[in-house]
């Protein structure tokens, strides 16, 4: 059935450390997603985006990884910061289908100072 | 440019009463997407909507919940006669056509009493 996995719920780091969160999905046929970030009381902010028909994609300090053969995509963050302290989640979607969010049940990330 | 708008931000409820939940999309944006989320977990997609239509409701439970986005106003999530089991956080999020990210809202938090 449609799931997002995650295999670690909780994440602490130094600042300044790289972090990575991983995330298993189970729908090989989704080729859309995203990676959020959820702060205490709001509403998750997007943070990256992959479509499948790249492996990599960049943004600032952040970089997803796709890959599709194990069905495994990781969100690595440099030089993390107390400020990106918060609830991580990836979430896939199907082109073409109903463009609903499958979401995982998140990593909580901590930034040690 | 305003981000996507909901109200109440909290809502209390007796049981067995009515809540009415309120989104309104980011501006340009057609498509509105309910998702709930209960403490410590993911968001669990409900429904999806576009003007005066329902594309996908497969994660609304069957009784008591309804939804709509009329041509003019916000998108109202509703729900009658609440449980205890329907307090969460209520999450909408809107996007542009197409397989693009979904922006979401602060949220609601309903409590059930």
């Amino acid at each position: 059935g449609e799931s997002v996995g995650l295999h670690l719920p909780t994440l602490s780091v130094q600042e300044g450390d790289n972090s990575i969160i991983n995330c298993a999905y189970s729908n090989s046929a989704s080729d859309y997603f995203i990676w959020y970030k959820q702060e205490s009381g709001k509403g998750p902010q997007f943070i990256i985006d992959i479509r499948s028909n790249m492996d990599k994609r960049q943004g600032q300090r952040v970089t997803v990884l796709l890959n599709k053969t194990v069905k495994h995509l990781s969100l690595q963050i440099a030089a993390t910061q107390p400020g990106d302290s918060a609830v991580y989640f990836c979430a896939e979607t199907l082109q073409g289908g109903s463009e609903k969010l499958v979401f995982g049940k998140g990593t909580k990330l901590t930034v040690n100072p | 440019n305003a981000g996507v708008m909901q109200n109440p931000r909290h809502l209390v409820r007796r049981r067995g009463q009515e809540a009415r939940l309120r989104c309104s999309p980011m501006k340009g944006h057609s498509h509105v997407y309910w998702y709930r989320q209960l403490p410590e977990e993911g968001l669990k997609f409900m429904v999806y909507l576009q003007k005066e239509n329902i594309i996908d409701e497969s994660g609304m439970p069957k009784e008591r919940f309804s939804a709509e986005f009329p041509k003019e106003g916000p998108s109202i999530l509703r729900i009658q006669q609440v449980v205890r089991g329907d307090s969460a956080a209520y999450f909408c999020a809107s996007s542009p056509p197409g397989p693009y990210e979904q922006y979401f809202g602060p949220g609601t938090r309903l409590t059930v009493t």
